[in-house]
């Protein structure tokens, strides 16, 4: 079965930082990458599928990128609303595993 | 506007049985495969099960196979999760989920306790 990492598990970072999630998978995946943030005590929510496309309504300061193994995600300057856990997720086949998640809080 | 309401959660002992159901509105269910994720607490995202739109194509996680069963009832906008033999580390929250490509969003969620 296929694998997903993430690195790093969690990251501090000041407000207006630039901020990159990876995201492997053990296997090609083509672009079925989707990305999830979840706030706390929150449902998870969508971000980007099919590793680049912006969910609607999505701030432009997130992105998405990769293919095959290797994915990002990018958060362009960061803000205070987006502390969050990120978890990244395969979706061409099953099983579709998450990744195991990034913290990303404020310095 | 779309929604998913999960229900059917509760406090069961081991070995007992659940059944959860997901009411979808808004959306041509119909036209969606759907999964079942959980979130044991303070743990990660974990996906549990996929149906297709049908319901001719179903998996799995190696985690709950031989003791969950998935189904779906099209004519009632309907996604079911059959949850037997059921152990600790089966508690957690549990989202009714649409395909990433569709840009739903996911329900609440229902929690389920197994304790004795």
């Amino acid at each position: 079965d296929i694998q997903m990492t993430q690195s790093p598990s969690s990251l501090s970072a000041s407000v207006g930082d630039r901020v990159t999630i990876t995201c492997r998978a053990s296997q090609g995946i083509s672009n079925y990458l989707a990305w999830y943030q979840q706030k706390p005590g929150k449902v998870p929510k969508l971000l980007i599928y099919a590793a680049s496309t912006l969910q609607s309504g999505v701030p432009s300061r997130f992105s998405g990128s990769g293919s095959g193994t290797d994915f990002t995600l990018t958060i362009s300057s960061l803000q205070p609303e987006d502390v969050a856990t990120y978890y990244c997720q395969k979706y061409n086949s099953a099983p579709r595993p998450f990744g195991p998640g990034t913290k990303v809080d404020i310095k | 506007e779309v929604q998913l309401v999960e229900s059917g959660g509760g406090l069961v002992q081991p070995g007992g049985s659940l059944r959860l159901s997901c009411a979808a509105s808004g959306f041509t269910f119909s036209s969606y495969e759907m999964n079942w994720v959980r979130q044991a607490p303070g743990k990660g995202l974990e996906w549990v099960s996929y149906i297709s739109s049908s319901g001719s194509t179903i998996y799995y996680a190696d985690s709950v196979k031989g003791r969950f069963t998935i189904s779906r009832d099209n004519a009632k906008n309907s996604l079911y999760l059959q949850m037997n033999s059921l152990r600790a580390e089966d508690t957690a929250v549990y989202y009714c989920a649409p395909p990433a490509y569709s840009g739903y969003g996911w329900g609440q969620g229902t929690l389920v306790t197994v304790s004795s």
